[in-house]
């Protein structure tokens, strides 16, 4: 099993809404991360999880709030998003960060902030 | 710092003839490189990858990639394209950055149009 599931597919929410978008795998990978992509440009790297510890941090808003509370599942928490954060979310797994593995993607959450 | 260009937003092919995209790396070490394709509405699914074994890869779905030093060039091509293979391809480059983490760098990416 080489899945990546993220749920929800689709998701529509008002500037002052909560919701959060899951991401699980179930291959054993000890690093996970969120992406953020617009229509045409390459994925953006939000945050980075290993071991479940929160390794990298882009820079991002504090308005998206990652968490992982096991090694299969990674949450990103949104609070009092912008329309400019309108995009497809990508979750990806790996075996680990410390050496060249192949990332695998789930199918993304894409987001309408209105 | 290490990145990738990809010449071209946008190839376009004829169903069965030869697919070329090209990718140009800039990195101060031996790079490791990899192809990536993304289909409408979904996510990135991992063509190919150089890891400094042999030069010429190949991926899954007939696709294949020669890592050239003296051009860092890591195109990507494949023979005869099939209807199936109009999708959006990333190329990426990655090489320990923060804490020794391998986290890949992305290309803008080409978008492959094929007609029947």
């Amino acid at each position: 099993d080489t899945e990546v599931t993220q749920t929800p597919k689709h998701l529509v929410m008002g500037m002052t809404n909560k919701k959060s978008l899951k991401c699980e795998q179930h291959m054993g990978h000890r690093a996970m991360y969120w992406y953020k992509q617009k229509a045409k440009k390459p994925p953006e790297l939000m945050f980075v999880y290993s071991y479940e510890k929160l390794s990298i941090n882009e820079s991002v808003p504090s308005r998206f709030s990652p968490e992982c509370p096991n090694s299969s599942l990674l949450n990103l928490h949104l609070h009092a998003l912008q329309p400019e954060d309108s995009a497809l979310y990508l979750c990806a797994s790996s075996q680990e960060t410390l050496n060249i593995n192949i990332q695998y993607f789930g199918a993304g959450t894409r987001l309408s902030v209105l | 710092a290490q990145s990738v260009t990809q010449l071209g937003s946008h190839v376009s092919v004829s169903e069965g003839a030869l697919v070329l995209l090209r990718c140009n790396y800039s990195s101060s070490v031996p790079p490791y490189l990899f192809w990536y394709v993304q289909y409408p509405n979904q996510g990135l699914q991992l063509l190919l990858k150089y890891t400094s074994a042999a030069t010429l890869v190949k991926g899954i779905n007939g696709f294949e990639a020669e890592f050239k030093k003296s051009e860092t060039s890591f195109h990507l091509t494949k023979p005869s394209a099939h209807m199936s293979d109009a999708a959006e391809y990333f190329c990426a480059v990655s090489k320990p950055g923060t804490g020794g983490s391998y986290i890949p760098t992305f290309g803008r990416g080409t978008s492959l149009i094929v007609h029947p």
